[in-house]
């Protein structure tokens, strides 16, 4: 079966850093999706990986290892907006995008 | 319009009713998609649209139906709503099936 793994809930600290990991079991393999989805809201899209490497959007930096089956959200310093479920998604070999259950980020003061 | 929208944006609903939920997108993707999301289960996809007149169905087809007469609507039929199917639903489209997809604000199902 096809299956993606995030941890469901962490805390961290205002203006710090977090990584937030992604790991991913499907049937092929065209590219991993970050989305940002705060309470009572819809997803909103951060990046897109489809080649090993890392890439850098401002404070958010997001990493793919294709061999590992692996991926990371990076979020730099640290701000209270950014309290939100971050949804790691893979677009499997049938073009259909494999969603997991999300990561709830809670940032303290 | 801008963007992906949704209709209604909630709705409470008898057990056995029929309900259609609408979406809309003035974005000219090809590609559109129904998505249920639940506490803990994350996005479920229901049927999607590779193109206007082709529909597919998704992980959680059972007891919906869609249609895509047109590139710009595609409206997702609960026949017989029952409790189960109360969700919050996502409508969404992209360009292409592997580009990014933008999500509508949801509708909030409650079905008694």
């Amino acid at each position: 079966g096809q299956n993606i793994d995030q941890p469901t809930e962490m805390t961290a600290t205002e203006g710090a850093i977090v990584q937030i990991n992604c790991t991913y079991q499907t049937s092929g393999f065209n590219g991993l999706f970050w989305y940002q989805q705060h309470a009572g809201e819809a997803p909103t899209f951060l990046s897109y990986n489809v080649l090993d490497g890392l890439e850098e959007k401002g404070r958010f930096s997001s990493f793919l290892s294709r061999s590992k089956g692996y991926s990371y959200l990076l979020l730099k310093e640290l701000q209270m907006k950014d309290s939100a479920s971050y949804l790691c998604a893979v677009i499997d070999s049938n073009y259909q995008l494999i969603w997991g259950a999300g990561t709830k980020l809670i940032i303290k003061p | 319009i801008a963007g992906i929208t949704q209709a209604p944006t909630s709705q409470i609903l008898a057990a056995g009713r029929r309900m259609t939920l609408r979406c809309t997108q003035d974005m000219r993707h090809n590609a559109m998609y129904w998505y249920r999301q639940d506490l803990g289960l994350g996005l479920r996809l229901i049927h999607y649209s590779n193109t206007a007149g082709t529909t597919g169905k998704g992980e959680v087809p059972d007891g919906y139906s869609v249609s895509r007469a047109n590139t710009d609507d595609f409206p997702l039929t609960l026949a017989s709503a029952v409790p189960s199917q109360t969700s919050v639903y996502f409508c969404a489209s992209s360009r292409t099936l592997q580009e990014t997809q933008y999500f509508g604000p949801g509708t909030r199902l409650l079905v008694l």
